[in-house]
């Protein structure tokens, strides 16, 4: 079964712009959530999306979106990018079949977006 | 409200020597745990977890961890370390109504010859 994944793998943007990555999770999952990664604040939660509704929300600011799909396919947008959205933007799926603190999360490669 | 903490960002060991990485938890409600590892320009990759059911919960590549709930800590241990196990290593904690997965810092793990 093929894993998560993720397109594009690597981005480069400039300040102001706006950019959409783009997730696919397991076949299967219903699940799909959405990491950022940096050097200095490690992982951090940005979204979780179930059956194309938005379920939960980290604390980042309203220029990060996202949406989901019938397909369960996932994307993240960032309007106005800033020179500190430049991270490792990873996805995750999950089946959710069972108590979610329990699901297991697998990830795909990640997106690594640098903005100048 | 739930935080996750690895006691050292860096461990060096000798191959073929024991690992033990270092995670504390705090979390209103029974958690569920988890180590993942993260090789360099990789995604992650679940090693263990634990979810209320045995206490000493055996992972792939020889890596095993025990709950300890008294201690609240979720350490990692492996008896024998390979080259092929330096990365980055980090403790995750799930619980009920939280907004996703809490990871903590990381523990980068070099492996000397």
């Amino acid at each position: 079964k093929a894993g998560v994944t993720q397109t594009p793998r690597y981005l480069i943007k400039t300040r102001g712009q706006q950019v959409t990555l783009s997730c696919s999770p397991i076949s299967g999952h219903r699940s799909v959530s959405w990491y950022q990664q940096t050097p200095g604040q490690g992982l951090q939660f940005l979204f979780e999306y179930f059956s194309e509704t938005q379920r939960n929300k980290g604390n980042f600011p309203g220029r990060f979106s996202g949406r989901q799909f019938s397909n369960s396919r996932s994307e993240m947008n960032v309007s106005t990018l800033e020179l500190g959205d430049s991270a490792l933007y990873l996805c995750a799926s999950s089946l959710q079949t069972s108590g979610r603190a329990q699901e297991t999360q697998y990830f795909g490669p990640g997106t690594r977006l640098l903005v100048l | 409200a739930q935080s996750v903490t690895q006691l050292d960002s860096h461990v060096s060991v000798s191959e073929g020597t024991p690992v033990l990485l270092r995670c504390n938890y705090s979390s209103s409600y029974s958690p569920s745990l988890f180590w993942y590892v993260q090789h360099p320009n990789k995604g992650l990759q679940l090693l263990l977890k634990y979810t209320s059911a045995a206490t000493l919960v055996k992972g792939i590549n020889g890596f095993e961890a025990e709950f300890k709930k008294s201690e609240t800590s979720f350490h990692l241990t492996k008896p024998s370390a390979h080259m092929s196990d330096a990365a980055e290593y980090f403790c995750v904690v799930s619980a009920p109504g939280a907004d996703g997965l809490t990871f903590g810092k990381g523990t980068h793990l070099i492996i000397q010859p």
